[in-house]
């Protein structure tokens, strides 16, 4: 299995609603990311787990909140959302921080 | 010091030839540099990735080339194809000591959107 697979697809969401984004790899790879991209715009790092410890948060607001509960899986936790939150969120995944990131297929979100 | 600059925003190509994507970075420390390859809707995908012990790397129609002294590195497809057609992103990271501000961390280019016309 060589794939980063994230669910859901699509979601939309209202600025109360509590949602959450999942990712999951079963490469064995022990770092693990998300980004977040704007349209026509590169992704940009939210945070990073190295070896299910958080390692890298670039200051990014409290409303999101991540959580790593194995290897293997990786949560966004969404609360109280502003509607320019709404982009493309990326899971990636790589064997160590200095290897190759691979990229799930991201969850289309809107907030409204 | 973080910063990858990406050139041009935007590419056309004729069917079968070549397409040439420039990426220049500050800082020394980075040490990979992979590009991506993004379609519509989909997450970017690895296309191929260099370390500055090497000048140059060939997969297939794709060709990297670096140059640490100047602190550049380009991407080249060979034999465009429309299907070649999609936003490249070229990146650098940092896989030095764990103390480094950029380990782990990507730091993409703004992207190239290349279309490649049959």
């Amino acid at each position: 299995d060589t794939e980063v697979t994230q669910t859901p697809k699509h979601l939309v969401m209202g600025m109360t609603n509590k949602k959450s984004l999942k990712c999951e790899q079963h490469m064995g790879h022990r770092a693990m990311y998300w980004y977040k991209q704007k349209a026509k715009k590169p992704p940009e790092l939210m945070f990073v787990y190295s070896y299910e410890k958080l390692s890298i948060n670039e200051s990014v607001p409290s409303r999101f909140s991540p959580e790593c509960p194995n290897s293997s899986l990786l949560n966004l936790h969404l609360h109280a959302l502003q509607p320019e939150d709404s982009a493309l969120y990326l899971c990636a995944s790589s064997p160590s921080r200095d290897r190759e990131a691979f990229f799930g297929q991201g969850t289309r979100l809107t907030v409204v | 010091q973080q910063q990858v600059k990406q050139s041009p925003q935007s590419l056309i190509v004729q069917k079968g030839g070549i397409s040439i994507i420039n990426c220049a970075y500050e800082n020394t420390a980075f040490d990979y540099f992979p590009w991506y390859q993004q379609f519509p809707g989909k997450g970017p995908a690895l296309l191929i990735a260099i370390r500055p012990d090497v000048s140059e790397k060939k997969e297939g129609r794709f060709t990297i080339s670096f140059n640490k002294s100047a602190k550049q590195f380009s991407l080249h497809i060979m034999d465009s194809q429309p299907g070649d057609s999609a936003t490249y992103f070229c990146a650098a990271s940092d896989s030095g000591d764990a103390g480094g501000t950029s380990y782990g961390k990507l730091t993409f280019g703004q992207g190239t959107i290349l279309t490649v016309h049959p």
